[in-house]
């Protein structure tokens, strides 16, 4: 079974920093591209980041580019975004995705507030 | 123009037949993508539905019923995710997707399914 399982959301004061974390099983990881897609207070999905298997290759949306850094760590089945420069409207529900196969986790959310 | 356009709400009676529609932006040619479909209830993950490129080249997700199927209208430029037999615990918000070259994953504005 596809398991996806994201850490580190939190509260954090705007211009923080914060990683996420997302820890992967049921599936050869170091095969896969994988993604963040995040989800603001109700609003609608939101694509923010992907990463080849090797991590050679790497996209983000422009709402997030210069500011957030997608990696990942193949021998510990787990992938990171490294946020930086933090905002109000980044606050959201922050999944991890392996969006060509269909898998999500649970989400962890991360609000940015004073 | 966003990428991929939904309407905002859809509305119908149980065992009637919902068509939702996901229309890209003119100069993105819905017969060159495969359309993803994902259904999302309050407080949950997005679930995956199905993809959808053609006839011949579509995958229902694990566990999805048959009732949900995908085609296109190449005619309107847009996806389509048919829910036949709508049941109440159909009502959610649905998602399209697609992978665009220049944008990458692209989500639509998504669609909130209420059973009357």
């Amino acid at each position: 079974e596809v398991r996806l399982v994201e850490s580190g959301g939190g509260l954090v004061q705007p211009g923080g920093s914060l990683r996420l974390s997302c820890a992967a099983s049921g599936f050869t990881f170091s095969s896969f591209e994988m993604n963040w897609v995040r989800q603001a207070p109700g609003k609608g999905l939101e694509w923010i980041s992907y990463i080849t298997g090797s991590g050679s290759i790497i996209y983000y949306a422009d709402s997030v580019k210069g500011r957030f850094t997608i990696s990942r760590d193949n021998a510990k089945n787990s992938l990171y975004l490294q946020m930086n420069s933090l905002r109000a409207e980044d606050t959201a529900v922050y999944y991890c995705a392996r969006l060509s196969q269909g898998n999500w986790g649970q989400g962890t959310l991360v609000t940015v507030s004073s | 123009q966003a990428v991929l356009t939904q309407p905002s709400s859809l509305s119908a009676s149980p065992g009637e037949s919902a068509s939702l529609t996901c229309t890209l932006r003119s100069g993105i040619n819905v017969g060159t993508y495969s359309i993803y479909w994902y259904q999302q209830k309050p407080g949950s993950p997005p679930q995956y539905l199905l993809r959808y490129k053609s006839d011949s080249d579509q995958q229902r997700g694990s566990g999805v019923p048959s009732r949900f199927s995908g085609s296109k209208d190449a005619s309107a430029n847009a996806g389509i995710l048919l829910i036949s037999g709508l049941q109440s615990e159909d009502e959610a918000d649905y998602y399209c997707m697609i992978w665009h070259s220049s944008a990458y994953y692209v989500f639509g504005t998504g669609t909130k399914v209420t059973v009357l």
